[in-house]
């Protein structure tokens, strides 16, 4: 079945650091991908998706870009605030019976940013 | 939005108990799901409501383990005889057709 594996956590860093947090997929088909993000004590929350091969998902200055070509979604910030401490999840969509779009994590990357 | 509720929050339990939680979507969204996440791990998807119907169940949901959705408006996850290894977060989520999945904070099982 499709999978999804995301590098291994914690990561730490220090405010104003540049973040990669890599993401790579297998799937049969053309999955849509997404990013999700778990603040301390709060549910998952949507935070970027791509749907096609080389869509560009943005939000909040976090991006991630569909590679088809290295099956990678790996996401970026260019400068980290403390706020953005949470375990990031990467997920894909993979079509089920009727109409269900069942979602498959990674198992999650833990961040901390010092001040 | 009022956004996904899930109650309760926590349950604590003690092997072979039965345990119920429950799910309520965002009013207008037809699609329900359930996932299960397990310490250290990301979500695994258990089982899709559309309206009321159960429409697909992972080979997770074992015989115990059984979800309704009457009316097609909140859902309810039962967990009979409860195990050491079902302790997790449980999780509901709820989509409409055109828009993304907004999930629930999640019920903490843990079972002693």
């Amino acid at each position: 079945g499709d999978s999804v594996t995301q590098m291994e956590g914690p990561v730490t860093l220090s405010e104003e650091a540049f973040l990669t947090i890599n993401c790579t997929y297998t799937a049969t088909g053309y999955p849509s991908l997404f990013w999700y993000v778990q603040y301390p004590g709060e549910g998952l929350q949507l935070l970027l998706k791509a749907t096609k091969a080389d869509d560009k998902g943005s939000n909040k200055g976090f991006e991630a870009t569909y590679r088809k070509e290295t099956t990678s979604f790996h996401l970026e910030k260019g400068s980290v605030q403390v706020s953005d401490s949470a375990v990031y999840f990467c997920a894909l969509s993979e079509g089920g019976r009727q109409g269900a779009q069942k979602l498959v994590f990674g198992q999650g990357t833990r961040l901390t940013i010092n001040p | 939005d009022t956004g996904v509720s899930q109650n309760p929050r926590h349950k604590i339990t003690k092997r072979g108990q039965n345990v119920t939680f429950r799910c309520d979507p965002i009013s207008e969204h037809n699609r329900l799901y359930w996932y299960r996440q397990t310490l250290g791990q990301g979500p695994e998807f258990l089982t899709y409501f559309q309206n009321e119907a159960q429409l697909e169940k992972s080979r997770l949901l074992s015989d115990r383990f059984s979800a309704e959705r009457p009316k097609g408006s909140f859902s309810t996850l039962e967990i009979q005889r409860t195990e050491q290894g079902d302790s997790a977060m449980y999780l509901c989520a709820s989509s409409s057709r055109d828009r993304g999945k907004y999930f629930g904070p999640g019920t903490r099982l843990t079972v002693l």
